[in-house]
């Protein structure tokens, strides 16, 4: 049961155009949803967080969006930049007694090209 | 302040062997998980350990175990290795100072079990 979901697997855009992820999520405890950047042959690298009570969140070139009745997010990278090339993973928390347990999605390649 | 580091970064093993994989968590930080993930499964969350308490414990046999030092240092074991637990193990810490808490990954060990 794949309770987080990223259903593209893989994005291609153009540098200086903007980059959506998508995360869809099923289960409602989910109260903290986080976004990831990992590289090959490193760990993920935190990027940005928004906790259930908001809707919007925003750092710098990165907008994470949370649409609670929908259950969805969604990552905005604008503009884009070719050093942006990685796989991006959304994850979330229960919060409660799911202490450190973050449940992550199947991460997309995003290709930003020249 | 410098990161999580974790050791080694890469081991080979042969089944039947056991291993020992070492995690240092961010100063200051009291929680450290543990994920694995590999191609299939993705990124699975193996434990969490707080104030050398394991507070939390995914859905891994007893084969997998881990421990927390008074100094956050955390590690985990995996005993009897079977093939399918090659994968690439990391390691996570959070400053646990609010509801709401991001975690920080280290690179990560590959272990490969030949």
């Amino acid at each position: 049961d794949q309770q987080v979901k990223q259903n593209s697997p893989s994005l291609s855009v153009q540098e200086g155009r903007i980059s959506i992820l998508n995360c869809d999520y099923t289960n409602s405890m989910f109260d903290y949803f986080l976004w990831y950047k990992k590289y090959p042959a490193e760990g993920p690298t935190f990027l940005i967080s928004i906790s259930s009570i908001k809707d919007k969140n925003e750092d710098g070139r990165f907008t994470v969006f949370l649409n609670k009745s929908a259950k969805h997010l969604s990552l905005h990278i604008v503009p884009s930049q070719p050093g942006d090339s990685a796989v991006y993973f959304c994850a979330a928390n229960a919060g409660g007694t799911s202490y450190g347990k973050l449940t992550f999605g199947q991460g997309t390649i995003l290709t930003v090209h020249p | 302040k410098a990161g999580v580091t974790q050791t080694p970064r890469y081991l080979i093993k042969t089944r039947g062997q056991q291993v020992t994989l070492s995690c240092s968590p961010i100063s200051g930080h009291r929680s450290v998980s543990w994920y694995q993930q590999t191609p299939g499964q993705g990124l699975q969350f193996l434990f969490e350990y707080f104030s050398e308490t394991q507070r939390n414990k995914g859905n891994f046999p007893g084969r997998f175990s881990g421990r927390q030092f008074s100094n956050s240092r955390s590690e985990m074991n995996v005993s009897t290795l079977e093939l399918g637990d090659s994968a690439l193990y990391l390691c996570a810490s959070s400053p646990w100072t609010s509801t709401y808490n991001e975690q920080f990954f280290g690179p990560g060990t590959r272990l490969t079990v030949l």
